[in-house]
């Protein structure tokens, strides 16, 4: 039973080029969350997912980032133009409900790195 | 706003003493869990303890929640140097939608001296 699987693990861009962040949610799962960490700090809410809607989105920058959660296929993270405060680690999160009181199971991380 | 805030930020015991962490928070919340993060690793879940708990166990982990002063702790008895990690509280607030995002607090470190 493969956990929530992330890919990249490690992503280089210049800045003004994008990123694209995979995430694979555990099986069974259609409840995807991303987070944001930052160095020495913890980790920021972005964006909930279901399959093909965004739920909540309160946690995304207004502009350069989207996300997207297919019928099929990974959810995506994207963002466009990156700078260099875009450096971090992006985590996202499955879980089989999208209502408190529920473990969310986290993926290894993508470790982006603006140069 | 930090909803969640750890205490200690650093902590550094011996193999075989007991560390606690402790965890305060600001709004009204339906539940509250821990993490551990390994350096550079992602996050493994440990306890979920809800609102209406006072306190939880798993193996030599001891949770703890006082709703009143909004605040929990986590207890890690006879610690092991394998226990070296980031430890952190995650809340999900009653009043966010539902929707179970969770907001982190800033982490304690934990390094335990074998």
């Amino acid at each position: 039973n493969a956990g929530v699987m992330q890919n990249p693990r490690h992503l280089v861009r210049r800045r003004g080029q994008e990123a694209r962040l995979r995430c694979s949610p555990m099986k069974g799962h259609s409840h995807v969350y991303w987070y944001r960490q930052l160095p020495e700090e913890g980790l920021k809410f972005m964006v909930y997912l279901q399959k093909e809607n965004i739920i909540d989105e309160s946690g995304m920058p207004k502009e350069r980032f989207s996300a997207e959660f297919p019928k099929e296929g990974p959810s995506i993270l994207r963002i466009q133009q990156v700078v260099r405060g875009d450096s971090a680690a992006y985590f996202c999160a499955s879980s089989p409900l999208g209502v408190g009181g529920y473990e969310q199971y986290f993926g290894p991380g993508t470790r982006l790195t603006v140069t | 706003s930090q909803q969640g805030e750890e205490d200690p930020q650093a902590l550094s015991i011996q193999e075989g003493e007991n560390a606690t962490m402790n965890c305060s928070y600001k709004t009204s919340i339906n539940n509250l869990q821990w993490y551990r993060q390994n350096s550079g690793r992602g996050l493994v879940h440990l306890i979920l303890i809800r609102s209406n708990e006072r306190e939880k166990h798993s193996g030599r982990l001891r949770v703890t929640l006082d709703t009143s002063k909004k605040s929990s702790s986590l207890l890690i008895t006879a610690s092991r140097a394998a226990d070296t990690a980031s430890y952190f509280c995650a809340t999900d607030s009653v009043g966010s939608s539902n929707t179970g995002k969770l907001i982190f607090g800033q982490g304690t470190t934990l390094q335990v001296k074998p």
